[in-house]
């Protein structure tokens, strides 16, 4: 039984880039969320994704946007990066909107 | 505001004594989900341990257990017999819920350093 899995695994891109992340859920999972980890602080939440839409957004700003395919993998899409963006993305899926997280082990992007 | 709150950024515990690793949190829900998560250097949040709002009894897990005290607000991680696997960074966390889905709410982390 596969885990939460996300790619890549590290990341380096430059001020003004975009970048993809890529997250597939846990076996039977069906919702998507993503987090936000700056070096030395605790995760914060991005938006959770079910059913292929936004169902809950945190406070970012619009350059973070987001996508969940018909298998329920999704993508996060950061756009104009910036220094601050440079952080550990977590991917957590769940058994619908409110069940039980189960973490993935993140994708480390570094913006230079 | 700050909903978990974590006072203690870096801790010390000898090899096999126990340690609590202190968590406020702050909700006007009646009903709310307080976690622990271990995350070691590679990144992966592991999680360890849950306490419902409304359970009745602290919760245990193995060489876990969370000291409950919901007048107060905390949530304590309790380690019994610390293993030097146990070095890693913990976090807090309180769940939030609405009719659209869930999401956590972390704490700033205190790392754990276990000492041979």
């Amino acid at each position: 039984d596969a885990g939460v899995t996300q790619s890549p695994t590290h990341l380096i891109k430059t001020r003004g880039q975009q970048v993809t992340l890529r997250c597939s859920p846990k076996s039977g999972h069906d919702t998507v969320s993503w987090y936000q980890q700056a070096l030395g602080q605790g995760p914060q939440f991005i938006f959770q994704y079910y059913e292929e839409e936004e169902r809950q957004r945190g406070n970012f700003p619009d350059r973070f946007s987001g996508h969940q395919f018909p298998n329920y993998s999704s993508e996060l899409n950061v756009n104009a990066l910036l220094l601050g963006d440079s952080a550990l993305y977590l991917c957590a899926s769940s058994l619908g909107r409110w069940g039980f997280q189960f973490f993935g082990p993140g994708t480390r992007l570094t913006v230079l | 505001a700050q909903k978990i709150t974590q006072t203690q950024p870096g801790m010390f515990v000898q090899e096999k004594e126990a340690v609590t690793l202190d968590c406020t949190y702050d909700t006007s829900d009646q009903s709310y989900g307080l976690f622990w998560y271990k995350q070691p250097s590679s990144g992966e949040m592991i999680f360890l341990i849950y306490q419902g709002s409304y359970d009745e009894q602290n919760a245990t897990e193995g060489r876990y257990s969370l000291n409950f005290q919901k007048a107060r607000k905390s949530a304590n991680l309790v380690i019994s017999a610390s293993q030097l696997g146990d070095s890693a960074m913990y976090f807090c966390a309180m769940r939030e819920v609405d009719n659209y889905g869930q999401n956590f709410v972390f704490g700033p982390g205190t790392r754990l350093s276990v000492l041979p």
